[in-house]
């Protein structure tokens, strides 16, 4: 049972790059989502999604997209990359009723 | 967006005191959720609380769901080096989690 991973672990763009932030986990649940997270602050919702087909805007989705083909994966593309886009960019799974909420590790990002 | 203050906003402690910090809002929230964070690694989950008034314990840590639902609480007891990390609070409300901009706890051995 890996729970959630993430990949790449460490990435680096040039302005105006486009890339996607792979997310996949194997635990079953409906709910996944992505948060970036800058120095200093909490972790911010980007995007959601409550199942396979379903995804929904969180607070800073700009400037980002996603999709969910399937349970398992939750891939966040970035469509035209920023300086301000860099961040460390977690993905979660939550479990059904309980909001048990599980993190992976994170992908380290850096737009020069 | 909703925003959740978390104090304080860092501790230096000795080892084997207790410690407490809370997260506050001035939006209800319908689950509360206690966080840990160490160094290059995801957050990882303490305990979740449900209800208004509810009191939860996992092993040296409890942590408390506010009656007026825009609070929450956490306590360490007897604080071991381990402890050390960021502690984050986060809210649910509708399908969306918000977190706090947690509290950095360092143990003094």
């Amino acid at each position: 049972n890996a729970g959630v991973t993430q990949t790449p672990k460490f990435q680096v763009l040039k302005t105006g790059q486009s890339m996607t932030l792979q997310c996949a986990q194997d635990m079953n649940h409906e709910y996944m989502s992505w948060y970036r997270q800058d120095p200093g602050m909490g972790l911010r919702l980007i995007h959601y999604s409550v199942g396979a087909g379903i995804t929904d805007q969180g607070e800073v989705p700009n400037g980002y997209n996603v999709s969910r083909s399937t349970t398992e994966d939750f891939p966040l593309r970035l469509l035209s990359a920023a300086p301000s886009q860099t961040s460390v960019y977690f993905c979660a799974s939550t479990r059904g009723r309980s909001y048990e909420q599980y993190f992976g590790p994170g992908t380290r990002l850096t737009v020069t | 967006g909703q925003q959740l203050n978390q104090s304080p906003q860092s501790m230096f402690i000795q080892e084997g005191e207790d410690v407490s910090m809370n997260c506050t809002s001035s939006s209800i929230f319908n689950t509360w959720l206690w966080y840990k964070q160490e160094p290059g690694e995801g957050p990882v989950l303490l305990i979740a609380l449900y209800k208004a008034g509810e009191l939860t314990s996992n092993g040296r840590l409890t942590a408390q769901f506010g009656i007026t639902r825009k609070d929450s609480f956490l306590n360490i007891s007897a604080s071991i080096p381990s402890d050390v990390g960021i502690y984050f609070c986060a809210g649910l409300t509708g399908n969306q989690f918000y977190f706090g901009t947690g509290t950095s706890l360092t143990v003094i051995p």
